[in-house]
């Protein structure tokens, strides 16, 4: 089965800057890679995702790079917010059914 | 509903009895997966039902968690036996099927073993 790894656990940042959250997978077959935001006491909700014939998603603030040779893609928020603030998961899917399999998540702290 | 619904939303037992959670999909989702969640820590799989059938019962961590589900719509996760780390968040998500499409969570059932 699919294997996802995520990193790094925690990230604090400042207001305003970058942050990056990367993600491995093992199965070559995945081919659907959503993130997720999760902020606390709340359900998580897809932010941005991308398919394995795309290497790069935009929307706004939040960009997500594919790399299928190397089998990993990576999180990218800009100008951060101290709304971002959450906990941020990866997840992978492979083409042989539905199952989804996530990181273990990233606690992402932004300081204002 | 227009979501996911997950009932209930919080459940005391105490230890040793027998615990129901039940979550209705969106309409018309035909995949369907429950994760567990204990506090601070990751979405930890247990089951997944494409349809009715269950393909993947691999992450249900003892004999003791069972899952069914009925017409391809509502789930029921059963734990028998309760013990105290089987307290935890329980999400279940939906999704529309074959393809790679957006899974959508519910709000979680907070069960607390006591």
């Amino acid at each position: 089965g699919e294997n996802v790894e995520q990193h790094p656990s925690t990230l604090s940042v400042q207001e305003g800057d970058s942050a990056v959250i990367k993600c491995t997978y093992s199965d070559s077959a995945s081919n659907y890679f959503p993130w997720y935001k999760q902020e606390l006491g709340k359900r998580p909700q897809l932010i941005i995702d991308i398919r394995s014939n795309v290497g790069e998603k935009k929307d706004q603030r939040i960009a997500v790079t594919l790399n299928k040779t190397a089998k990993h893609f990576s999180l990218h928020i800009t100008e951060t917010q101290p709304e971002d603030s959450a906990v941020y998961f990866c997840a992978a899917r492979y083409n042989a059914g539905n199952m989804l399999t996530f990181g273990g998540g990233t606690r992402l702290m932004v300081k204002p | 509903g227009a979501g996911v619904s997950q009932s209930p939303s919080n459940k005391v037992t105490e230890k040793g009895k027998d615990v129901e959670l039940r979550c209705d999909p969106i309409s018309g989702h035909t995949a369907l997966y429950w994760y567990r969640q204990s506090l601070g820590q990751g979405l930890e799989f247990l089951i997944y039902f494409q349809g009715n059938s269950a393909p993947d019962k691999s992450g249900l961590p003892s004999d003791r968690f069972s899952a069914e589900r009925t017409g391809g719509s509502v789930s029921t996760l059963t734990i028998q036996r309760t013990q105290q780390e089987d307290s935890a968040v329980y999400l279940c998500a939906s999704s529309p099927g074959p393809g790679n499409t957006e899974a959508f969570f519910g709000q979680g059932t907070r069960l607390t073993v006591v």
